[in-house]
């Protein structure tokens, strides 16, 4: 079964720290995406990754960076965490292409106190 | 800009009635739609999307959705719900490059006995 999965389910950080969250997929698919989830706002596009070492800005990447140094991983790292940082983070990835369908991680709670 | 609008965050329906979840959304291209699902602490997994061809698209679980370009909606159906389906539901539209897509806002679909 094609999964992808991200490190923790559940995170809580201080306000100041440096947070990695990490995803990894076994579907040797292109494209790799970050979205947070946050109620009555549905999913918003952090970062995305076509290729290795390659990444495009989303929707609200302020205050996020991203690394992708193998096809199969993607880290989000929040450079200093703030408490509006606090949301569900998703890690998706997919075939390259326009259309192909987004397979979800089960997403990481992250809490900044 | 691509955006993409549910009415609706909550719709509550009983079992064995019809479900009805409205999309909007607008493009400056032909668009690409889709329709996830997310239960409870999952990730999102797809239902149906439209590319290109036949309008009226059929889904997972006997739910289908129409493409009307007329009135650039992208409306979800199934004829009877059941207690399983309660979920939220997300209705996207890809602006094309890379696969991103942008998501409405999610509408959270209760089934009562």
């Amino acid at each position: 079964d094609v999964k992808v999965t991200q490190s923790s389910r559940y995170l809580v950080k201080r306000t100041g720290e440096k947070v990695f969250l990490e995803c990894v997929q076994d579907m040797d698919h292109e494209n790799m995406f970050w979205y947070r989830q946050d109620p009555g706002l549905g999913l918003r596009l952090i970062y995305f990754s076509y290729d290795v070492k390659m990444k495009e800005k989303g929707d609200i990447p302020e205050g996020y960076s991203v690394s992708r140094e193998k096809k199969e991983r993607f880290s989000l790292i929040l450079e200093s965490a703030s408490t509006n940082q606090t949301s569900m983070y998703l890690c998706a990835s997919s075939p390259a292409g326009t259309g192909e369908k987004l397979f979800f991680g089960s997403g990481t709670q992250l809490s900044v106190l | 800009a691509q955006s993409v609008t549910q009415l609706g965050s909550h719709v509550s329906v009983s079992e064995g009635a019809l479900v009805l979840l409205r999309c909007n959304y607008s493009s400056s291209v032909p668009p690409y739609l889709f329709w996830y699902v997310q239960y409870p602490n999952q990730g999102l997994q797809l239902l149906l999307k439209y590319t290109t061809g036949a309008t009226l698209v059929k889904g997972i679980n006997g739910f289908e959705a129409e493409f009307k370009k007329s009135e650039t909606s992208f409306h979800l159906t199934k004829p009877s719900a059941h207690m399983s389906d309660a979920a939220e539901y997300f209705c996207a539209v890809t602006p094309g490059g890379y696969n991103k897509l942008i998501f409405g806002a999610g509408t959270r679909l209760a089934v009562h006995p």
